[in-house]
């Protein structure tokens, strides 16, 4: 079984700061997929950012990027210019690449970002 | 393109009574997973089915729940006999294929309050 640890329940930034978000996981599987959410108060889980463990290259979307060390299984996520609206819990999450149940996905209990004016 | 429609947004029952909790995928989605939240807890996988079939309802309670998705309309998650520890925030997410990586888009949830 997967499990996913987020060892930082909150964090704060400055407006147009930079802050990461840690995230470890367990896993004896060698193919798999790294996701992470961002859920506003509004409560929608929103897609931020997808990591194929197959690929070195660390995956950037805009102003959010991913540290990915697959030897050491952290995923980390830094947001750089952080804007009020980033705040939000954010939470980390695997699934696995092939067999089965390879649709489920283990998420992490969450960090809470908040960004200060 | 309208994304994954759940409601109600919230729903408020008395222990015992049942709840139903609707949710429609994204158009051309055909799998759809739900997902509960408990508070201060990350989502935890409940049922995946694809039209007409249940594929994996290994995180559903073996009692009072159920899950189906016709083939026509939207899928539905029933709690019967609701007890206070049913209380929680119940997300439905949708994709287009199976595995691989698919990215799964969640709608809004429901928040599911037992008096």
């Amino acid at each position: 079984a997967q499990t996913v640890t987020q060892s930082q329940p909150e964090m704060s930034v400055q407006e147009a700061e930079t802050v990461t978000l840690s995230c470890t996981y367990d896993t004896s599987e060698n193919n798999y997929y790294l996701f992470w959410y961002k859920q506003p108060p509004s409560r929608q889980m929103i897609l931020v950012i997808r990591q194929e463990a197959y690929k070195q290259q660390n995956a950037t979307e805009n102003r959010f990027s991913v540290n990915f060390q697959k030897a050491a299984k952290s995923f980390s996520l830094k947001i750089s210019d952080s804007q009020l609206g980033d705040t939000a819990m954010y939470f980390c999450a695997f699934m696995k690449h092939s067999g089965g149940s390879n649709y489920k996905l283990t998420f992490g209990k969450g960090t809470l970002l908040t960004v200060n004016p | 393109n309208a994304g994954v429609m759940q409601n109600p947004r919230h729903l408020v029952r008395r222990r015992g009574q049942e709840a139903r909790l609707r949710c429609s995928p994204m158009k051309g989605h055909s799998h759809v997973y739900w997902y509960r939240q408990l508070p201060e807890e990350g989502l935890k996988f409940m049922v995946y089915l694809q039209k007409e079939n249940i594929i994996d309802e290994s995180g559903m309670p073996k009692e009072r729940f159920s899950a189906e998705f016709p083939k026509e309309g939207p899928s539905i998650l029933r709690i019967q006999q609701v007890v206070r520890g049913d209380s929680a925030a119940y997300f439905c997410a949708s994709s287009p294929k199976q595995g691989a990586g698919q990215p799964q888009h969640f709608g809004d949830g429901t928040r599911l309050s037992i008096l």
